[in-house]
């Protein structure tokens, strides 16, 4: 079964400060993994995807096997980094299930 | 076209009722799916439709009726339903999994 833990139910930093949001995963065959966001009133959309380690808007995520995590970070938060992060899961090969943490509050403080 | 439209965006039915919501997309993509979202909580997976043919039900109740009239197209029927189904519903598509999913906007339901 695919299970995804986000332990931080609620996130706050100041700005400027560096920022991690934690998330580890259970799934026994090869995770493709992702970070979706969620602004206040606005649509979820798609922040990173693990297959591409890209950097969007300032934030990496590296998928580490080992630990099974995939931990969302930032050097300098930004106010407008204010939102609901989720962490999701999908089995690599073709399965189109889609699983999603229980997400992580991110303020971040003037 | 890069966005998945959902109509309606807000709709209140009583529970004898019989309605529809809506989805559309014209990127292309081949797999869409219906969503579930309660305040505060992640999207639950409801429905996958894989080219046009229902490839993942989550054990849904009955009262939620999905179609897929074509590759572009995606509805969900309601009816009987109850309270507690008051929710905000998502639509989305994606071209293969790995690159990710785009989300509609959502209709918010109220059911009373």
């Amino acid at each position: 079964a695919q299970r995804v833990t986000q332990p931080e139910k609620l996130l706050s930093v100041f700005k400027g400060a560096p920022v991690e949001l934690k998330c580890n995963y259970s799934y026994s065959g090869s995770p493709e993994l992702f970070w979706y966001v969620q602004y206040s009133r606005q649509r979820l959309q798609l922040l990173l995807r693990h297959i591409s380690r890209e950097s969007i808007k300032g934030f990496t995520a590296d998928l580490n096997k080992g630990e099974t995590s995939f931990h969302l970070k930032k050097p300098f938060a930004q106010e407008e980094d204010s939102a609901m992060y989720y962490c999701a899961l999908t089995a690599q090969g073709g399965s189109e299930k889609l699983v999603f943490g229980k997400g992580t509050k991110l303020t971040v403080n003037p | 076209d890069t966005e998945v439209t959902q109509t309606p965006k807000h709709l209140v039915m009583g529970m004898t009722n019989k309605k529809s919501l809506k989805c559309e997309q014209h990127m292309g993509h081949r797999a869409m799916y219906w969503y579930k979202q309660k305040a505060k909580k992640p999207p639950e997976l409801m429905f996958v439709y894989s080219y046009e043919k229902l490839s993942i039900n989550e054990s849904v109740p009955s009262r939620f009726s999905p179609e897929c009239p074509n590759s572009s197209l995606l509805n969900l029927h309601l009816h009987a339903l109850q309270p507690e189904d008051s929710a905000l519903y998502l639509c989305a598509s994606s071209l293969r999994s790995y690159y990710g999913y785009t989300f509609g906007s959502g209709t918010r339901l109220t059911v009373v």
